[in-house]
């Protein structure tokens, strides 16, 4: 199997744009979906990026997702960052048996 | 809107079994993956497996030989049963509605399971 490895925090202020990423340790970033879950404290977690790249009905566009196939890696970009968006950020993937991975977590400041 | 809710003890002994049950109201007219995860105090997310509407399941492999996922009531409850636990049991554990390709669109509100004697 196979883990996806997230830094374990990120800090940024108001108003600007955030990257948190998500890296594959073995097999392709693009064999499988990524998605995205938020976690504010507290609370359960709810997603904000499905398919990679898409975001589900409800989600501001402030929100957008990507992979880079030269890093094996998943990202999350959040814009225009709100206090309100403060919490644990997670990725999740899945593997050819349909066992599912999640990242570590990022704590987002 | 679906909405997810977790019911059992929130205090169990070590060596004994675990029984959690999800109960979902709001939506039953499509046919999903009803999946368990749960997190320990102050970590991450964990996986530990999830049941189709056929009843077909798949576990974590670190937990397969404790836990079992039922479904009760087609679209209405199913049920987790994990065994033999120990202190590192000790989480909350989330129940789940599932669309294909793992994307999970709904999450129950969670239950803090503690183990201790």
């Amino acid at each position: 199997n196979f883990i996806l490895t997230q830094v374990h925090s990120v800090s940024e202020s108001p108003g600007k744009t955030v990257t948190i990423s998500c890296t594959r340790s073995s097999g392709s970033i693009d064999s499988n979906f990524v998605q995205w879950y938020q976690q504010r404290p507290g609370n359960s977690p709810t997603i904000v990026i499905s398919e990679t790249d898409l975001r589900p009905s409800g989600v501001p566009d402030r929100f957008s997702g990507a992979i880079d196939t030269s890093s094996n890696s998943a990202s999350l970009f959040i814009s225009g960052l709100r206090t309100e968006d403060e919490g644990d950020y997670y990725c999740q993937s899945y593997d050819s048996n349909n066992f599912w991975v999640f990242g570590d977590g990022t704590k987002l400041t | 809107q679906v909405q997810l809710q977790e019911s059992g003890p929130g205090l169990v002994k070590p060596s004994e079994t675990l029984s959690l049950t999800c109960d979902v109201s709001g939506d039953s007219a499509s046919s999903y993956y009803w999946s368990w995860v749960r997190q320990p105090p102050g970590k991450g997310l964990e996986w530990i497996g999830y049941i189709y509407d056929t009843g077909y399941t798949v576990y974590n492999p670190s937990l397969k030989s404790r836990v079992t996922i039922s479904l009760v009531t087609p679209n209405s409850r199913f049920s987790l049963r994990l065994t033999s636990l120990t202190a590192a049991d000790t989480a909350v554990y989330y129940c789940a509605r599932v669309l294909p390709a793992a994307i999970i669109d709904s999450w129950g509100r969670g239950i803090l399971v503690t183990v201790s004697s």
